[in-house]
């Protein structure tokens, strides 16, 4: 049992690439998510997704997409890098339901560095 | 907007000490609030969770408390390790419209650092 994967972990870019962050679960988690995390501004809500066939915008979605074509994969996709998406991003996944059933498991996050 | 706000940004305590990290909210309606542990370089993860009914929980040296009239809870950390140190992150979830729970704010966390 992996948990939650992401690769790569380190990246650099030049301004205006574009590039895929890849991230897999292995726990039949319905709800993935991903976040980005700056310095002093905690965890930030980029898109979310439910189940297959269903995303959703989170707090700071521009300049990103997702898909979500099966339950175990939630890839990220910065369509034309810019320096302010310079961050460390997490994905994490949990259950649906329940107040007890919604822990929340991180993968061990991608440092992403745009010049 | 639902926020969650920690307190204090940053800490620093001798090896031993006790320590104790605030988190105040204004999710509603309130599903449930969780401690998560963030280690430097990994992604966080969950010490406790408190519900509604629960005022209290431990978790080995962690004991989380929950005031859900003052929207308020803390982290108490006793006789704390060099491994305590890392950021501690609230995050609350609010109940949806279906009745399940995956809405979660998070706070910016609180820095722990643990002085020999």
């Amino acid at each position: 049992n992996a948990g939650v994967t992401q690769t790569p972990k380190f990246q650099v870019l030049k301004t205006g690439q574009s590039m895929t962050l890849q991230c897999a679960q292995d726990m039949n988690h319905e709800y993935m998510s991903w976040y980005r995390q700056d310095p002093g501004m905690g965890l930030r809500l980029i898109h979310y997704s439910v189940g297959a066939g269903i995303t959703d915008q989170g707090e700071v979605p521009n300049g990103y997409n997702v898909s979500r074509s099966t339950t175990e994969d939630f890839p990220l996709r910065l369509l034309s890098a810019a320096p302010s998406q310079t961050s460390v991003y997490f994905c994490a996944s949990s259950q649906l339901g329940t107040s007890g059933g919604n822990e929340q498991f991180f993968g061990p996050g991608t440092r992403l560095t745009v010049l | 907007k639902n926020q969650v706000e920690q307190s204090p940004q940053s800490l620093i305590i001798l090896e031993g000490k006790n320590c104790t990290l605030q988190c105040n909210y204004t999710v509603s309606p309130f599903s449930n609030l969780r401690w998560y542990k963030q280690d430097t370089g990994r992604g966080p993860v969950s010490l406790t969770i408190m519900t509604f009914s629960e005022n209290t929980k431990s978790n080995g040296r962690y004991t989380a408390t929950l005031d859900a009239d003052t929207k308020q809870s803390s982290l108490h950390i006793t006789a704390s390790q060099l491994s305590d140190s890392a950021s501690y992150i609230c995050v609350v979830s609010e109940t949806s419209a279906s009745g399940g729970s995956y809405i979660p704010t998070f706070g910016r966390g609180t820095s722990l650092i643990v002085h020999p």
